[in-house]
């Protein structure tokens, strides 16, 4: 089973529109989550981290973590095509030599 | 902007070939990484390395060796390739930072066993 498990596996989004995406460590150990984004036939590019409990926002994104559960979450508002992509979700444990566990993703399409 | 660069970008080997993936990163970060991603499985660690000289497995290491003769140098070595070694290879190199590293990839090296 995967330590970092994402959902949903797919969404569609409408242009302009709000997509939540969610993830969850089975590994109690975890210090930090990363997310990361991976356009078709690209390499993945680290796209925010979040250490704290709380929120972070950078532009149209925001993240959110409760270290309590486990429980990370990524929100784009106003999506655009552009943001059409695979969103990969990463934990990271110190103990562990600062190794990044990767859950299997979820793959945002934007409809104009 | 950082930069991994590796080749071949792509390839196809025979059944008990050998097989070596390289990867040159101009970060002069410490730490690099080989990852393999499949469809369903996401992207996960086969080995990766501290430093020159260092290596150490990750999640998946079964046939597969690891090679860091340089800060730069990082390969990954499939010495008796099989079908099931075929996928999209990742290599990243971290710059170690508090909070676990930053992952600069490369841009992947797709890999066919017939």
């Amino acid at each position: 089973q995967q330590k970092v498990q994402q959902s949903p596996e797919s969404l569609i989004v409408p242009e302009g529109g709000m997509a939540s995406l969610n993830c969850t460590s089975s590994d109690r150990n975890v210090d930090y989550f990363w997310w990361y984004r991976q356009h078709s036939g690209k390499s993945p590019k680290m796209l925010m981290s979040i250490f704290s409990n709380g929120e972070k926002e950078e532009g149209r994104f925001t993240v959110h973590l409760n270290k309590a559960s486990l429980h990370t979450s990524l929100h784009i508002r106003d999506s655009q095509p552009s943001d059409s992509a695979l969103y990969l979700c990463a934990a990271v444990t110190n103990s562990a030599g600062n190794k990044l566990t990767f859950g299997i993703g979820t793959r945002v399409l934007v409809r104009p | 902007e950082a930069a991994v660069t590796q080749s071949p970008r792509n390839k196809v080997a025979v059944t008990g070939g050998k097989v070596t993936l390289s990867c040159n990163q101009t970060n002069n970060h410490n730490n690099m990484y080989w990852y393999r991603q499949d469809t369903g499985h996401g992207l996960r660690l086969i080995h990766y390395s501290y430093g020159a000289g260092s290596t150490e497995k990750g999640d998946i290491p079964d046939g597969y060796k690891a090679s860091r003769p340089s800060q730069e140098n990082f390969s990954l070595i499939l010495e008796l390739a099989t079908p099931s070694q075929t996928s999209v290879y990742f290599c990243a190199s971290g710059d170690g930072g508090a909070g676990g590293n930053t992952l600069y990839f490369g841009e992947g090296s797709r890999l066919i066993v017939v």
